[in-house]
């Protein structure tokens, strides 16, 4: 069921960008990449999202490839709280039903 | 606070007991969603209701599964003849249908079941 694929892990150092990839090759036309963030023993808090043009907000950005069957989302200056699994997921076409995949988990080195 | 809430946070039980869990949305929204995580693995699908509308059904969720959302706020999860298998972290969200597509989840702290 899982629609994207993402790399087990990373890390970064404090301070650095963080780009986080996201493979979705069978994505529609009409869904949308969605991010969100998992830090350990918390709900996964909702990150970005974005539908074919490369969107920013205060947390990250999104950037999307023009065929959008990947993008990347960037956390400009990663910070010791940034360490947490990453998840890039799609909605189910036709539904509301968001699948998660195993996510990236990042660590942020000091 | 009026984000979503979810009790019990814990919960130890035996094998064979049934346990009940609840997830209380934020106020407006009418999507309400359950999805249970174990350790190393990202959250998977269970359930989601529309308003008190149960709209899909994982395969995950067996016949010892029922969720309700009885007059379309809160939310009950139970687990009947519990296994060490259900031993988990479930995790309840909620979003909006209006605004657009976006359909943005909001994730309670989850309700983190034990079977002994």
């Amino acid at each position: 069921d899982a629609k994207t694929t993402q790399p087990t892990s990373m890390d970064c150092a404090e301070g650095r960008a963080a780009n986080l990839p996201c493979n979705h090759s069978t994505i529609s036309g009409n869904e949308y990449v969605y991010w969100y963030r998992q830090i350990h023993s918390q709900g996964p808090q909702y990150i970005i999202h974005g539908l074919k043009n490369n969107e920013t907000n205060e947390m990250a950005s999104l950037i999307i490839t023009e065929d959008r069957k990947s993008s990347t989302l960037i956390l400009p200056h990663a910070t010791l709280r940034d360490t947490a699994v990453y998840y890039c997921i799609v909605r189910v076409g036709g539904t509301y039903k968001y699948i998660f995949g195993t996510g990236t988990r990042l660590k942020v080195l000091a | 606070d009026t984000g979503v809430s979810q009790n019990p946070r814990h919960k130890i039980t035996k094998r064979g007991q049934n346990v009940t869990f609840r997830c209380d949305p934020i106020s407006e929204h009418n999507r309400l969603y359950w999805y249970r995580q174990t350790l190393g693995q990202g959250p998977e699908f269970l359930t989601y209701f529309q308003n008190e509308a149960q709209l899909e059904k994982s395969r995950l969720l067996s016949d010892r599964f029922s969720a309700e959302r009885p007059k379309g706020s809160f939310s009950t999860l139970e687990i009947q003849r519990t296994e060490q298998g259900d031993s988990a972290m479930y995790l309840c969200a909620s979003s909006l249908t209006s605004g657009g597509p976006h359909g943005e989840l909001f994730f309670g702290e989850g309700s983190r079941l034990t079977v002994l």
